[in-house]
């Protein structure tokens, strides 16, 4: 069935580091795929999302790209921030099953001042 | 308001009882969704409404749970006979239709003693 896997956390890292949070999916159709942000106490929101391969979502200086001959869209920010501590949500839909979200299991992100 | 709603925040029942959770979701969506997130886990999917047809229940766990929309405003989603495996953040998403980007509640914390 359809599914994401992302890399388990929690991820720690000093601020201005790199960052990269992996992602792979499996799908039986052409999927969208997401990036959702939780931070502590607060609601689910969306980062960011690609519709199609080859395409690259980016905000907040969060970017990833649709790859298709990977079945990849991991998460790179290139010097990450206190504020961006949170839990990550990679995730995918599919038009063929309703735009429902099949999520990843999350990856816990804390950065060290 | 300018989101998603979601009441009660928190919710403590004993095993054994029936829980009401409400959802208000943006005005004009089309498409309300249901989720569970249970402790340290991702998100799984539950139920989904579109306009006028027949929902999506394929994510129910059980036939202790059911939900109800009202045209396209509120809806409530019901467990009976609650048991500690139910206890988890339930989210409510709700988006314009099909392929549009869902937005978030806040949840509804559920704890079943």
């Amino acid at each position: 069935g359809d599914s994401v896997t992302q890399m388990e956390g929690p991820v720690t890292l000093s601020e201005e580091a790199f960052l990269t949070i992996n992602c792979t999916y499996t799908a039986t159709g052409y999927p969208s795929l997401f990036w959702y942000v939780q931070y502590p106490g607060e609601g689910l929101q969306l980062l960011l999302k690609a519709t199609k391969a080859d395409d690259k979502g980016s905000n907040k200086g969060f970017e990833a790209t649709y790859r298709k001959e990977t079945t990849s869209f991991h998460l790179e920010k290139g010097s990450v921030q206190v504020s961006d501590s949170a839990v990550y949500f990679c995730a995918l839909s599919l038009y063929s099953s309703a735009s429902k979200i099949i999520f990843g299991s999350g990856t816990r992100l804390s950065i060290r001042p | 308001g300018a989101g998603v709603s979601q009441s009660p925040s928190n919710k403590v029942t004993e095993k054994g009882k029936d829980v009401e959770l409400r959802c208000d979701p943006i005005s004009g969506h089309t498409a309300l969704y249901w989720y569970r997130q249970r402790l340290g886990q991702g998100l799984e999917f539950l139920i989904y409404f579109q306009g006028n047809s027949a929902p999506d229940k394929s994510g129910l766990p059980s036939d202790r749970f059911s939900a109800e929309r009202t045209g396209e405003s509120v809806s409530t989603l019901t467990i009976q006979r609650t048991q500690q495996e139910d206890s988890a953040v339930y989210l409510c998403a709700s988006s314009f239709g099909l392929q549009e980007t869902q937005y978030f509640g806040p949840g509804t914390r559920l704890l079943v003693l």
